[in-house]
């Protein structure tokens, strides 16, 4: 399996603008998350879903962002519109279905998208 | 879901045990205690989780202390590719990684 595969790997936009980031999990993982990292706030979970339903999007910061899952194999988180604020590195990752006990799997991450808004 | 309280940063020598510990005094019975680490601009990645007894992979070793409160991350011989950011979450319904450990092995 080629892992996580997020796209673009960096992206440059101008405050305003609507920005798309995609996200391709590992085959048969049930959970898929997105994540942003920056210095001040460290790595911050925005969304996760679960058989492709949104399960907590507690994490999103507010309305101008958005995530859907339309299928298994495909995930997007939108920015609408994007301000300077918004630039992070932005993670995606997948895990399997929870384990017996509860416990959730060991989650797989993307590279990355490196967002930077001017 | 608890938070967790970790040194910012640590340094070891290269072959010794690399102890990182984690506090998490508001865990709750039915969260586990798990570890990631980031080398330089990666994706995270797994390394161990636990919920009471303590736990060891091909990677490291969990000690989670009786009362769970806390525990500690043991690298049995530190290399200089163990390098990295390691965080220590706790997970309930809510992934919180917050900055975690900044671990540098000198050679």
């Amino acid at each position: 399996d080629a892992g996580v595969i997020q796209s673009p790997r960096h992206e440059v936009t101008e405050m305003g603008q609507e920005v798309t980031l995609r996200c391709k999990p590992i085959s048969g993982h049930d959970y898929l998350f997105w994540y942003r990292q920056t210095m001040m706030r460290g790595l911050e979970l925005l969304i996760y879903f679960n058989n492709n339903v949104p399960i907590d999007d507690s994490g999103m910061p507010e309305d101008r962002f958005s995530a859907k899952m339309p299928n298994a194999s495909f995930s997007t988180l939108k920015i609408q519109p994007s301000e300077p604020r918004d630039s992070a590195v932005y993670f995606c990752a997948s895990s399997r279905e929870r384990l017996a006990g509860g416990s959730y799997n060991e989650q797989f991450f993307g590279p990355g998208t490196r967002l930077t808004v001017l | 879901d608890a938070k967790t309280t970790q040194p910012t940063s640590m340094d070891c020598a290269e072959g010794r045990a690399a102890n990182l510990p984690c506090n998490h005094s508001t865990i709750s019975g039915n969260e586990y205690v798990y570890w990631y680490r980031q080398i330089h601009s990666q994706g995270p990645q797994y390394i161990i989780h636990g919920l009471k007894n303590n736990e060891t992979n091909e990677m490291a070793s969990l000690i989670i202390t009786e009362d769970r409160k806390s525990s500690t991350l043991i690298l049995p011989h530190a290399t200089l590719r163990d390098t990295a950011v390691y965080y220590c979450i706790i997970t309930g319904n809510q992934f919180y990684f917050g900055t975690g450990t900044s671990l540098t092995v000198i050679p």
